[in-house]
């Protein structure tokens, strides 16, 4: 079975500071996996996807990924924030060991960006 | 390209009463995902459907809670009795095709509130 653990609910940081959101998942086969971005009262939006081949992923709004095998890791990093980033962030995960490519997402972590 | 769209973006109901809810996928997604959100968790899965068959309904509560994607193109989830851990966020959302690469579009949810 698949699963995602987003560690920390809330980050926080200054306006020009690294972002770092963590996310680990479980998976008995190579994965695929996804960061969302959902702003208040709106839907999910892609930030960026990794499913085969490099290793480094780069998505929308300066946003990066790295996938490490043996860290089950897939954290988001962006060099620099915005106020804008303000929002909350999702990790997913699918395989082919699930019916139909169902997703599993993290409980999501809020970051706050500080003037 | 328009996006997801859904309706009514917020409802509040008693409990025992029945809700429904609607959704009218990217036009040309064969894929369509209906979702609960809790307050403070991720996204989990209601109901896949593919076209107007249904692919994956495992975590759907089928005593209380229905769907239906008539024609392959849009949706209504429905609920009937509602209970107080029902309040939550409907996320409608659709894919291009059926696998596990697949970006979902999300639509805005919609926001249920069980008295």
């Amino acid at each position: 079975a698949q699963s995602v653990t987003q560690l920390g609910s809330h980050v926080s940081v200054s306006e020009g500071a690294l972002v770092l959101l963590r996310c680990n998942y479980s998976s008995s086969v190579p994965p695929y996996l996804f960061w969302y971005v959902q702003y208040p009262n709106q839907g999910l939006q892609l930030l960026l996807k990794y499913t085969t081949g490099a290793t480094l992923v780069k998505g929308i709004n300066g946003f990066e990924a790295e996938f490490k095998k043996s860290e089950t890791s897939f954290h988001l990093t962006k060099p620099s924030a915005h106020m804008s980033d303000a929002a909350e962030y999702f990790c997913a995960v699918s395989d082919l060991s699930t019916n139909a490519g169902k997703s599993t997402f993290g409980d999501g972590t809020t970051l706050t960006v500080k003037p | 390209e328009a996006g997801v769209a859904q309706s009514p973006r917020y409802k509040i109901i008693e409990k025992r009463q029945s809700v429904a809810f609607w959704c009218n996928p990217i036009s040309g997604h064969a894929t369509l995902y209906w979702y609960q959100q809790i307050l403070g968790q991720g996204p989990k899965l209601l109901i896949q459907f593919q076209n107007n068959g249904v692919v994956d309904d495992s975590q759907l509560p089928k005593d209380r809670f229905s769907a239906e994607r008539l024609k392959g193109v849009d949706s209504t989830l429905k609920i009937q009795p509602a209970k107080l851990e029902d309040s939550a966020v409907y996320l409608c959302a659709s894919s291009l095709g059926e696998g596990y690469q697949e970006t979902q579009y999300f639509g805005p949810g919609t926001r249920l509130l069980v008295l």
